[in-house]
């Protein structure tokens, strides 16, 4: 299995622009995770998901980032309008659908808003 | 509420040298626990979990760990340090039985001398 994968691994934009990060879970994973990482706050969970569906989204910042999951292989986490605050790297987690199950990780998007 | 503590920020030791990074953690029933690791531009990898049973649990790349429910920590130990274990490393936890997904510390950075 190639893991989870995720698109793009760096993405430079200006602020104000619109920016969609992608993340394919590794097959029959029924959770799936975004995280940001930064190094003031460390690894934050934005939102999860189960069977495609968000189950929490607490961790959402504000009403500019939105998460979706279309179909178990695909999920995107967008940010619109983007800020300079928003730069941090951005994680995809998948795992099967167990409290005692680990979860593997995505190489990560490296997102810097100018 | 599920908490985890990181007490040290880094950690250095020499190559050869036993290894400790220390993790206590705060929940109100039965814990799960993980340790990961993460390398230089990299996602985080599972090295190891506490589910149940013997308390002293083995991982990847000769790692353990030893659950103590009295003093509420869960320490990663490795017998001889290598300069390749240089990382970050977090510890995590989620209690049984709650919906709250992982809680992750605040990371601890090991840098092993040679």
């Amino acid at each position: 299995d190639a893991g989870v994968i995720q698109s793009p691994r760096h993405e430079v934009t200006e602020m104000g622009q619109e920016v969609t990060l992608r993340c394919k879970p590794i097959s029959g994973h029924n959770s799936l995770f975004w995280y940001r990482q930064t190094m003031m706050r460390g690894l934050e969970l934005l939102i999860y998901f189960n069977n495609n569906v968000p189950i929490d989204d607490s961790g959402m910042p504000e009403d500019r980032f939105s998460a979706k999951m279309p179909n178990a292989s695909f999920s995107t986490l967008k940010i619109q309008p983007s800020e300079p605050r928003d730069s941090a790297v951005y994680f995809c987690a998948s795992s099967p659908n167990s409290a005692y199950n680990e979860q593997f990780f995505g190489p990560g998007t490296r997102l810097t808003v100018l | 509420a599920q908490s985890v503590a990181q007490p040290e920020d880094q950690v250095n030791v020499a190559e050869g040298n036993p290894l400790t990074v220390k993790c206590t953690y705060s929940v109100s029933g039965n814990p799960y626990l993980f340790w990961y690791v993460q390398y230089p531009n990299r996602g985080l990898q599972f090295l190891l979990k506490y589910i149940t049973g013997d308390n002293l649990v083995k991982g990847s790349y000769g790692f353990e760990a030893e659950f103590n429910k009295s003093q509420t920590s869960f320490h990663l130990k490795k017998p001889s340090a290598l300069v390749s274990d240089s990382a970050l490393y977090f510890c995590a936890v989620r209690e049984i039985g709650s919906a709250r997904q992982l809680t992750f510390g605040s990371g601890t950075q090991l840098t092993v001398l040679p």
